[in-house]
């Protein structure tokens, strides 16, 4: 069965720094999706950034990067120029490619704190 | 606006009562998901459902029972088998192979 580990229960990052929360998995499959989910003090996981395990480029959205370490079954996610919206929990989450609808597996989550 | 509505957004259940989520997406999603999530964890999968009339028991599927009777709608029943049910519990729905789930914005359940 596949697993998540985010080894990093709580981040902190002054406003305007970049951060990185770390995220490994451990499948035996060669293809796989990968996600990062936000949850907001309101509690709604909001999509991040996705990533392809067949896609050998990182995936990037505006001020969100990851470094995808396929190998070292490493998914990490980078935070630019943090803002007081990005606190929040940060939840890695691995999804098999087969085909149909599978569930995801999320690792426990990051809690991140932004000072000003 | 499209997208995936939960009620209530606090639910109380007294002993041995059953009661019942609310999950409504109009995004024409064939796949809906039940996750529950407890303080300090991930969420882990309640059900899922592929298509209408049809479902599947997820990771902690004991206590629970669900219905697709209308391809919009995925109601959840909290029985009063599930000895510990206080937690958070998430819809989500993607669309048939889809790989991104997007998630409604959740019921807090309580027991008196």
């Amino acid at each position: 069965a596949q697993t998540v580990t985010q080894s990093q229960p709580e981040m902190s990052v002054q406003e305007a720094e970049t951060v990185t929360l770390s995220c490994t998995y451990d499948t035996s499959e060669s293809d796989y999706y990968l996600f990062w989910y936000k949850q907001p003090p309101s509690r709604q996981m909001i999509l991040v950034i996705r990533q392809e395990a067949y896609k050998q480029q990182n995936a990037t959205e505006n001020r969100f990067s990851v470094n995808f370490q396929k190998a070292a079954k490493s998914f990490s996610l980078k935070i630019s120029d943090s803002q007081l919206g990005d606190a929040a929990m940060y939840f890695c989450a691995y999804r098999s490619w087969r085909g149909g609808s599978e569930k995801l597996v999320f690792g426990k989550g990051t809690k991140l704190t932004v000072n000003p | 606006d499209g997208g995936i509505t939960q009620s209530p957004k606090y639910l109380f259940r007294k002993e041995g009562q059953n009661v019942t989520l609310s999950c409504e997406q109009n995004l024409n999603h064939d796949a809906m998901y039940w996750y529950r999530q407890d303080p300090g964890q991930g969420l882990r999968l309640i059900y899922y459902s592929q298509i209408v009339n049809d479902f599947q028991k997820g990771d902690i599927a004991e206590g629970y029972s669900v219905s697709r009777e209308k391809k919009e709608s995925f109601p959840l029943t909290v029985t009063s088998a599930q000895k510990n049910p206080t937690a958070f519990y998430l819809c989500a729905s993607s669309s048939y192979g889809g790989e991104t789930q997007y998630f409604g914005p959740g019921t807090r359940l309580l027991v008196l």
